[in-house]
């Protein structure tokens, strides 16, 4: 997928679940990983290599993967979920790396 | 730990250029691909380049190419930058990261704080 399609914005009551997708070209077939980055702070990987949470991520962040549409699924939602979430695939064709539109997301 | 510092950013005019720098600490440098993103502020993320653990393989954005290069000393534990004909759309904060593995197409895993480059005139 050269181009990853998010929503802008997305609105969650503390305790509800986030979903977050990241639409592309059959983005189903690459392998997707998620990052979530704060004000002012520096993006943090949450998920790689599709489902993979990498040491210190908690359970309550995955993610699934099929078709056009790749979901980053954030259960019992916290206030410190509250951030910018950007997607990321490799993609082959033209060697590059690429970045999704991004969605913030906010507790209500 | 893993930590990346940037540095060398800067206000320069268009057309000049900059060499932006990352010294990694806490992991093995030569094991691992380096890549630099930039960031608008309050934009998305854009990728920017890569280099493999040896400098092997490297890849940049279109954007880009031709204008930046991208290199490392894995001696010296150093990612570096240089950007020649700046423009005003190359005003960015500019992150280091780390990749999970040795050669391109992984996942980004530590990050640096960034470092602001502004191009004005």
């Amino acid at each position: 997928s050269s181009v990853l399609t998010q929503p802008p914005s997305v609105s969650v009551t503390p305790g509800e679940t986030a979903r977050i997708t990241c639409g592309g070209d059959e983005i189903g077939s690459d392998s997707v990983h998620w990052y979530q980055q704060k004000p002012g702070q520096a993006p943090l990987l949450v998920i790689h290599y599709g489902t993979d949470r990498p040491p210190g991520i908690p359970e309550r962040i995955s993610a699934s993967n099929s078709g056009n549409t790749a979901t980053l699924t954030i259960s019992r939602v916290e206030a410190a979920d509250e951030a910018d979430y950007f997607c990321q695939v490799w993609h082959s064709p033209s060697a590059h790396y690429v970045f999704g539109t991004g969605t913030k997301v906010t507790v209500l | 730990e893993v930590q990346l510092v940037e540095s060398g950013g800067a206000l320069e005019q268009p057309g000049r250029s900059l060499r932006l720098s990352c010294i990694a600490s806490g992991f093995t440098f030569a094991d691992f691909a380096m890549h630099w993103v930039r960031q608008v502020p309050g934009k998305g993320l854009e990728w920017v380049s890569s280099v493999d653990w040896n400098s092997g393989s490297s890849a940049y954005a279109d954007s880009v190419k031709g204008r930046f290069s991208i290199s490392r000393d894995n001696a010296k534990n150093s990612l570096f930058l240089q950007m020649n004909s700046l423009r005003s759309e190359d005003t960015a904060f500019y992150f280091c990261a780390k990749d999970s593995g040795s050669l391109l197409a992984t996942s980004l895993d530590s990050w640096g704080q960034g470092t602001l480059v502004t191009v004005s005139s």
